[in-house]
């Protein structure tokens, strides 16, 4: 596709379970960020990838959050032992290296109950 | 660090109104400046960025945006609305720092026009 892709849309869990959200970047973006919308709060950076490696993971919050990104396309947001907390919308967006402009997904809903 | 204030989280403007969202920054390097548009169900979608030059940036759908490092600010114009610009606005900072161009978003401001 032609812009980021973001699966699931919307995910509603239970409390304590694992969940895994996907980000399909553009198509030759080298750069990958995850960042965490809370209602009523602005976007926060959780994580950001240079092609396969994790050059900055200072958002995560805690031990419970990670992300992989093994060939430096698609990446994986993973969050164990999932709590109310959690619930918020979690963006993807890519950029080329050097370049300013990020373009976002429409993010994945994720609702802990 | 840096941070981002927008001190207005509503605005409700007439149509055909003009409009400024306010935004100011922190930080203690030079960054780049951003404004995002948030339109229902949707994605964030770039109206303009500042990385330097000219302080007055334009950008998409008519708005533009004045960058004031004396008053570390960054506030978003448009002369007249329209209905469709009904949305939510993010400003947003990055270090200008080649190679990570994470954002440190504001809480938005929500612009609502009045028919």
């Amino acid at each position: 596709g032609a812009g980021v892709s973001q699966t699931p849309s919307n995910k509603v869990t239970e409390k304590g379970k694992y969940v895994e959200l996907r980000c399909d970047p553009i198509s030759g973006h080298t750069a990958l960020y995850w960042y965490r919308q809370s209602l009523g709060q602005g976007p926060e950076f959780l994580i950001y990838f240079q092609g396969t490696g994790a050059a900055d993971d200072s958002g995560l919050p805690n031990d419970r959050f990670f992300a992989v990104r093994p060939e430096g396309s698609v990446s994986t947001l993973k969050i164990q032992r999932t709590e109310r907390g959690d619930s918020a919308v979690y963006l993807c967006a890519s950029s080329l290296l050097g370049e300013t402009e990020a373009f976002f997904g429409q993010g994945t809903r994720l609702t802990v109950v | 660090a840096q941070s981002v204030t927008q001190l207005d989280s509503q605005v409700p403007v007439f149509e055909e109104a003009p409009v400024e969202l306010r935004c100011n920054y922190s930080s203690s390097v030079s960054v780049y400046l951003f404004w995002y548009v948030q339109y229902p169900n949707q994605g964030l979608q770039l109206l303009l960025k500042y990385l330097s030059g000219s302080t007055l940036v334009k950008g998409i759908n008519g708005f533009e945006a004045e960058f004031n490092k004396s008053q570390t600010s960054f506030h978003l114009r448009k002369p007249s609305v329209h209905i469709s610009d009904t949305a939510e606005y993010f400003c947003a900072v990055s270090e200008s720092n080649f190679g990570n161009e994470k954002l440190t978003f504001g809480t938005g401001t929500r612009l609502t026009i009045i028919p």
